[in-house]
């Protein structure tokens, strides 16, 4: 199947700095991927769709100033979280359709990045 | 907007025995409902979906069946394997720019 993959894999920083997390199709061109966040045992939360060469579609409740997506190219989507606090620690999970399967397109997920803001 | 609930939260079964993770959708635009199993710490792998023109699927040990007059959908598994506990989440979603929607996940406990 199709490789998404993530960087960093974990992250610690300090209250009010910003992080970017960089999510990659290795195999396959995506002009849209999705950013999800996921709470300990918790489900899939979309946060936004990133659209490649556009803005992004942010969900009802997510703050965009805060959660910074571009998609500058067809493989290379990054989240920043800025001026993070340590209600923002979570599992950022990103995923991108690929064409194929019974409904035109199979979703696939990166490994997830752990974020810890202390 | 579409919303997914998913029964029960939690399930243990003993080893060999069946599992039945169930779900509903509320958006009937939505067409395609796949089943993602997630392991602690992993990314959520497809493991088998379905579409709204089918009723019924089956994939080894793993079946989904889908009601979609009632808009439930649901997930059985077959002489579990303790290598099938983890998190499992149905999704529902449509054609073109739909997004997924996720339940809130069944953890899955297979007793050996």
């Amino acid at each position: 199947g199709a490789v998404v993959s993530q960087h960093p894999s974990w992250v610690i920083c300090k209250s009010g700095t910003s992080v970017k997390i960089e999510c990659r199709s290795l195999d396959f061109q995506a002009t849209t991927m999705f950013w999800y966040r996921q709470f300990p045992k918790q489900s899939l939360m979309l946060m936004a769709t990133s659209n490649e060469g556009s803005k992004a579609t942010y969900e009802q409740g997510v703050e965009k100033d805060k959660f910074l997506i571009n998609h500058a190219s067809l493989t290379l989507s990054t989240l920043t979280v800025t001026s993070a606090h340590p209600e923002d620690s979570s599992f950022y999970i990103c995923s991108a359709r690929v064409p194929g399967g019974i409904q035109g397109y199979e979703q696939y997920f990166g490994p997830g990045t752990r974020l810890t803001v202390t | 907007g579409e919303n997914v609930e998913q029964h029960p939260s939690t399930l243990s079964v003993q080893e060999g025995d069946s599992a039945v993770i169930k779900c509903t959708y509320s958006d009937s635009a939505s067409n395609y409902f796949p089943w993602y199993k997630q392991e602690l710490g992993k990314r959520p792998q497809l493991i088998i979906d379905i579409r709204s023109n089918v009723g019924e699927k089956k994939d080894q040990r793993i079946a989904v069946t889908l009601n979609k007059t009632a808009k439930h959908f649901s997930l059985h598994i077959t002489e579990t394997q303790p290598e099938d506990s983890a998190v499992y989440f149905c999704a529902a979603s449509g054609t073109g720019g739909f997004k997924t929607i996720f339940g809130a996940g069944t953890r899955l406990f297979v007793k050996a």
